[in-house]
Parts: C-alpha cells; structure tokens; sequence
C-alpha cells in the first residue's frame, strides 16, 4: 500500500509568486486535507477535498486555493505570496466512511522571500 | 482562540518509566480525539484515536483517557522507548468533518 506522497520537499518563492504543491493519496482514499504548519506550532487547517470538490475550509484567504483530480490526487495553489506563508504544508488522506484518521505526507517546506 | 491545547511543550522521561503527555480543549463540540508523533522531516504519523463514546482505548504501549466533564485527555506510554521520541500532537474533530484541530505539540524525549 502507497502512502501519501508530496512534491516539492523543498521549495523557495519571492513574495508575489505564485506555487503550486502536489499531493497524492494514499490508495483507496477519496478525501485529501490540506494543512498549514508554521515554525513551533501544530498544523492548521486550510481546505479538504472530496470527490474533486471543496468540503470545508479553515480560516485562510481566497488566495489559498485548491483542486482535486479524478485519481483524488490533489495540488494546493497559493496566490500572491506573502512572507507569513513560509512554512511547512502538509497533505492527509483519508478513507471516509466510518473511519477518522487522516495520514500525513512528509509536507513541503516553502520558503517565501 | 486555541480550540486544542498542549500546555507542556516538552517532557523528559526514564527508558522505560511512563510518558503522560496531557491535552485540553475547549469546544464542546469535539467528538473524535487522535494523537499524532511527528519526527523531524516528516509528516505525524497517526497513533491512537477516541471517541467521545469512550473514556479510554488502549493499542499496545499508547492508552488515551478521555475525561470529557473536564475538557481533558491524556497519551500514556508504557513502558517509554527512546524512539518515542519525539512531537507529540493531539488533535480534534467533530461531526466526521475530518478538519483536524492541533495542538502546538510536546516535545518527548526518553532518556537511554
């Protein structure tokens, strides 16, 4: 069984950028949340994705935006990038159903400068 | 406002002596409780869960109290191994959202 994988591990921006970060579910799961966690602190909610549409949202701005693919892989887009958006995004998936737990990629750390 | 709450950023274990690590929300809405470790460079790995059903589920070494009166739940770890450290988050849901509330994480480090 794969597990949840993410591209880039790395990645560096200039403020006003645009990025685009990749996730692919662990097979079998059909929701994709994404999260943001900054330095010293535990991860905070952005948007979760369900059979390729938005189904809830955290307390992030419309240039957090996302998509999710026929195959529930999904990619998280950032618009205008500003210095506060450095931090490491993870990705989780998650089966639906009667089970809760989410698994978590390795993230993507984005350095904005 | 901090839903999630891990008032202890780091504690210092023996190898082989209990590991509590401690959590408290504050919205009564939360159903569903999980605990993840999270290893430099990479992403938490999932440990155990509750439902707000229960007051306590055991896998293994891991045992989660929910005491729902008080806001409060606990990570016992018996006996600690100096590869259970690392960061520990607790987590919360509700309603099946599967939008994860954290907390900022405690630190565990066993001592050999």
């Amino acid at each position: 069984e794969t597990g949840v994988t993410q591209s880039p591990t790395h990645l560096i921006k200039t403020r006003g950028q645009q990025v685009t970060l990749r996730c692919s579910s662990q097979s079998g799961h059909n929701t994709v949340s994404w999260y943001q966690q900054a330095l010293g602190q535990g991860p905070q909610f952005i948007f979760q994705y369900y059979r390729e549409e938005e189904n809830g949202r955290g307390n992030f701005p419309p240039r957090f935006s996302g998509l999710q693919f026929p195959n529930y892989s999904s990619e998280l887009n950032v618009n205008a990038l500003e210095l506060d958006d450095s931090a490491l995004y993870l990705c989780a998936s998650s089966s639906g159903g009667n089970s809760y737990e989410q698994y978590f990629g390795p993230g993507t750390r984005l350095t904005v400068t | 406002d901090q839903q999630v709450k891990q008032n202890s950023p780091s504690l210092s274990v023996q190898e082989g002596r209990i590991s509590i690590l401690n959590c408290d929300y504050t919205n009564s809405m939360f159903d569903y409780f999980l605990w993840y470790k999270k290893y430099p460079a990479e992403g938490p790995t999932f440990l155990i869960s509750i439902s707000s059903i229960k007051d306590k589920n055991e896998d293994g070494r891991f045992t989660v109290f929910l005491n729902k009166s008080a806001k409060h739940l606990s990570l016992h770890i018996v006996p600690s191994q100096p590869g259970d450290s690392a960061v520990y988050f607790c987590a919360a849901d509700y309603m099946g959202r599967r939008a994860l509330t954290f907390g900022s994480g405690t630190r565990l480090q066993v001592q050999p």
